[in-house]
């Protein structure tokens, strides 16, 4: 079935480094959604990418969806300690026998002031 | 209302013993998904209804686990005879659309312990 794969698991950095979190499909997306969950909170939808080399930006976030929308990647510019939580990538694939959103394994940032 | 309200926040249950979830999706959405949530980050999907019925149910371990929504009243998840394995936060989230294309407002979670 389709899979969601995400790199890395985790990623410590140092505050005002940056971080940068990777998504691959092994079947082409129609969208690709990202999440931020915070430690003991529940997941926050952050952006929907949905065109072939799409990106946007929100403040010092990047997000990324590839040519062939079968990858994804957030980054973040000059973290901060606020930054700190899980994120989440989600994709759809509306020709799938499962129309919702398949999660990856989720990328664990944690920032050290 | 404006968020997805959960219920209860914990629920401990002994190994055996039923648990019952419930979820209230946001005022206008009709579409409600149930994820599983363990130690590990992974999100599994368990099951997903349009209003009343179900859409998708290919996660759900048919078994022990069952879930309704039913007019005029929160969406439950209900897992008979739960097992040590069943621990988990599990989330509730609803959305305007079924097919991945509109974003998921999540609840706050459930986290059900079984010991």
């Amino acid at each position: 079935g389709q899979q969601v794969m995400q790199i890395p698991q985790y990623q410590h950095v140092q505050e005002g480094e940056d971080f940068t979190t990777y998504c691959n499909s092994s079947t082409t997306l129609s969208n690709i959604q990202w999440y931020k969950q915070r430690p003991g909170g529940h997941p926050v939808f952050l952006i929907q990418l949905v065109k072939s080399g799409e990106v946007k930006k929100q403040k010092r976030l990047t997000f990324q969806f590839g040519e062939a929308k079968k990858n994804s990647s957030l980054h973040i510019t000059a973290t901060q300690t606020t930054d700190v939580g899980t994120y989440f990538c989600a994709g759809s694939n509306y020709g799938g026998s499962q129309g919702n959103l398949i999660f990856g394994k989720g990328t664990k940032l944690s920032v050290k002031p | 209302g404006e968020e997805v309200a959960q219920t209860p926040k914990h629920l401990v249950r002994g190994e055996g013993q039923k648990a019952k979830l419930y979820c209230a999706p946001i005022k206008g959405h009709s579409y409600v998904f149930w994820y599983q949530q363990v130690l590990k980050n992974e999100f599994k999907f368990l099951i997903s209804f349009q209003n009343e019925n179900v859409f998708d149910e290919t996660g759900m371990p048919k078994e022990r686990f069952s879930a309704k929504c039913l007019p005029n009243s929160p969406c439950s998840l209900e897992i008979q005879a739960t097992k040590l394995e069943d621990s988990a936060v599990y989330f509730c989230a609803s959305s305007q659309s079924s097919r991945g294309n509109s974003p998921l407002h999540f609840g706050n979670g459930t986290r059900l312990t079984v010991t």
